[in-house]
């Protein structure tokens, strides 16, 4: 069984399009993460929920939006795509906020996003 | 601002070489430390962690880490590589203060069979 899960792995789409990202665990965590991998692999937080409540808002444009329907799911929504939002996006959860002696995170396998 | 820097972006080593990859941080308080690492293709994986206790940390697959508190520093190491430790090497931080995982660039290592 995965632990944490995305779908869909890969997303080819053109710009200004809108589009979802879906993340599962079956973990039983409280805390799930949104992480952006740019080109250069370089790893950036943009989003962490604690039991559906939002508590990482990092400096991301307001066309992603989060959306945590129970604290097993966190999808990521992205509207109006730019060519700059190709990336490959990581979920991950913990058992507790990162920092707290719990924090380690498991990650999904990632979804590679294209915007043509 | 908290950070956290890898000295090495790429790293080319021949099988059987001895293996330290370099991270530092910047923060004053209390830190939890972790590398991972991301094989071709694949999602990160947990290779070590240190909260608390004996400095020196063993990981999986024969690798070690040393945490000095003086230097803001968590090294990694492997004492002997293998053409299947070719991969992403990612060190990240957890600052008490933050409740986020911040990642270092990166290295990209290399292992020549």
């Amino acid at each position: 069984d995965t632990a944490v899960s995305q779908t869909p792995k890969y997303l080819v789409t053109q710009m200004g399009n809108d589009k979802s990202i879906k993340c599962e665990q079956n973990l039983g965590h409280d805390t799930m993460y949104w992480y952006k991998q740019d080109s250069k692999k370089f790893l950036k937080i943009m989003f962490s929920y604690n039991n559906k409540e939002l508590i990482i808002n990092e400096t991301v444009p307001n066309r992603f939006s989060p959306k945590s329907p129970d604290k097993a799911h966190l999808n990521l929504h992205i509207n109006s795509l730019e060519l700059g939002d190709s990336a490959v996006y990581f979920c991950a959860s913990s058992q507790d906020l990162a920092g707290g002696s719990t924090g380690e995170l498991f990650f999904g396998e990632g979804s590679r996003l294209t915007v043509l | 601002a908290q950070s956290v820097s890898q000295h090495n972006h790429h790293v080319i080593l021949s099988e059987a070489a001895s293996l330290e990859l370099g991270c530092n941080y910047s923060y004053g308080g209390t830190v939890n430390l972790f590398w991972y690492v991301q094989y071709p293709g694949q999602h990160l994986q947990l290779l070590l962690k240190y909260f608390s206790g004996d400095p020196l940390v063993k990981g999986i697959k024969g690798f070690e880490a040393e945490f000095i508190k003086s230097k803001f520093s968590f090294n990694l190491r492997k004492p002997s590589v293998q053409w299947s430790d070719t991969a992403e090497y990612f060190c990240a931080v957890t600052m008490s203060n933050t409740g986020k995982l911040i990642f270092g660039q990166g290295t990209t290592l290399q292992v020549k069979p």
